[in-house]
């Protein structure tokens, strides 16, 4: 399967901005969905795993879930800062390979 | 967590590369190690992982690296390795090892591959 993001969203300092990351077949529910944030020169940070638990040190502000109806996981960050513009990327896996979306660049 | 990278650098095509992965803070024999990479003005792939000695430390990789690029470890060293072979232009780009069953916990600092004639 593949997952899908968008290419870009933004927001303003404040705002709050959600990402989606649709999973092309099989069900959403079925396996976890993780969240990174990537920004440039640095390696990827975890902001969310396990579909909707954020790692100690994430703030609040970011929050994971999934809608089975619609077959996708979502990212959602609110009080955007100028520091969350970054890539995010979701990621999920099968039985034989880890799965990452295209990634979505944030703009605030 | 931590992950220390190095190799890298400038290879021709066809050339030979090998990287390198040292693990810290985490029983590292135990870890299920992957490998990521990120050409220029892309986005992050996935390209294989080894898995820990005690869940049969065998490997999955993507199709497009099958047959060129090896991952092994060394539980002894705490370290995982990318040999590739066979490379190509495309195959430019920043390499991470990562450490994860599930996801990608934990991420090394990444290394440069530059293929270039």
């Amino acid at each position: 399967f593949i997952l899908t993001q968008p290419h870009s969203v933004s927001g303003s300092p404040g705002q709050t901005v959600t990402i989606s990351c649709t999973r092309s077949s099989g069900n959403i529910g079925s396996k976890y969905v993780q969240w990174y944030q990537h920004r440039p020169g640095s390696p990827p940070i975890t902001v969310i795993e396990e579909d909707d638990q954020r790692p100690p040190g994430v703030p609040d502000r970011f929050s994971g879930s999934i809608d089975p109806s619609s077959n996708s996981a979502s990212l959602s960050i609110s009080g955007l800062v100028p520091e969350d513009e970054a890539d995010y990327y979701c990621q999920s896996y099968d039985s034989n390979s880890l799965i990452l979306g295209g990634g979505t660049k944030l703009t605030v | 967590e931590q992950l220390v990278q190095s190799g890298g650098g400038l290879v021709k095509p066809g050339g030979s590369l090998r990287l390198s992965c040292v693990g810290s803070g985490f029983i590292f024999t135990n870890a299920w190690m992957s490998w990521v990479r990120q050409a220029p003005g892309k986005g992050l792939e996935w390209i294989g992982r080894i898995k820990s000695r005690q869940d049969g430390g065998t490997t999955d990789d993507i199709t497009g690296v099958r047959g060129r690029f090896i991952i092994s470890r060394d539980d002894s060293k705490s370290t995982v390795f990318l040999q590739m072979s066979g490379l190509r232009i495309e195959d430019t780009g920043v390499y991470y090892c990562a450490t994860g069953l599930i996801g990608l916990d934990a991420w090394g600092q990444g290394t440069t591959v530059t293929v270039s004639s």
